[in-house]
């Protein structure tokens, strides 16, 4: 079963603007995590947000979490080529595992 | 540098052969774990080991088998009993967790599987 569905399944962009993606997930949590991937690489973590926080920040990266409505935005600001990748949240529900979404495809445009 | 190495990147079959992925870590991480990524997919996690001598059932734990002899490596076996074996294959690890924490995932590059 996943537990986040991200959303827009794909993302187009041009360099400089933002991009956002959502996340929904369906059972409680403990903390949502953001992960990245380049294309036939592993994943890279990106920011934990523990289900007491609504917002955190990391350099470009803003998360926000709204555990009433179950769900959690990443924004990334002032976009570059180099963010073109998938990006996958995942919920933290239990000791030791996660359980990921089936990731947004960001395009970045030069 | 610390890290995960998965080997190999690539990995053909014939159908009906058992194959052994192999991740070994020296972030000395004490849970690893094995995922499977189908394109366009999320990732599905098959087993895990939170210590040594000791793994747990993922989501997708039928026609894989595990091992964890040594803390710092965790191979995953695809068996001819699994149906559909050609996928992505990604191992990762993480510090042990407290109750109501999970500690970020350090992942492999993953090893790409192809049975014919």
């Amino acid at each position: 079963s996943q537990q986040g569905e991200e959303d827009p399944q794909a993302l187009s962009i041009q360099e400089g603007e933002n991009a956002t993606m959502n996340c929904s997930y369906k059972t409680s949590i403990n903390n949502l995590q953001w992960y990245r991937q380049n294309s036939g690489r592993g994943l890279v973590h990106l920011i934990l947000i523990r289900s007491n926080e609504r917002e955190k920040h990391s350099g470009r990266l803003r998360v926000t979490l709204d555990t009433s409505k179950k769900s959690s935005s990443l924004l990334i600001t002032a976009s570059r080529a180099a963010d073109t990748a998938s990006y996958f949240c995942a919920g933290g529900t239990s000791y030791g595992k996660l359980t990921f979404g089936q990731g947004t495809i960001l395009t970045v445009h030069p | 540098d610390g890290g995960i190495t998965q080997s190999p990147k690539y990995l053909f079959r014939k159908e009906g052969q058992n194959v052994t992925l192999s991740c070994e870590q020296n972030l000395n991480h004490d849970a690893m774990y094995w995922y499977r990524q189908d394109p366009g997919q999320g990732l599905r996690l098959i087993y895990y080991s939170q210590i040594v001598n000791d793994f747990q059932k993922g989501d997708i734990a039928e026609g894989y088998s595990v091992s964890r002899e040594k803390k710092e490596s965790f191979p995953l076996t695809v068996t001819s009993a699994q149906k559909n074996p050609t996928a992505f294959y990604l191992c990762a690890s993480n510090k042990k967790v407290v109750q109501s924490s999970n500690s970020p995932l350090h992942f492999g590059n993953g090893t790409r599987l192809t049975v014919t």
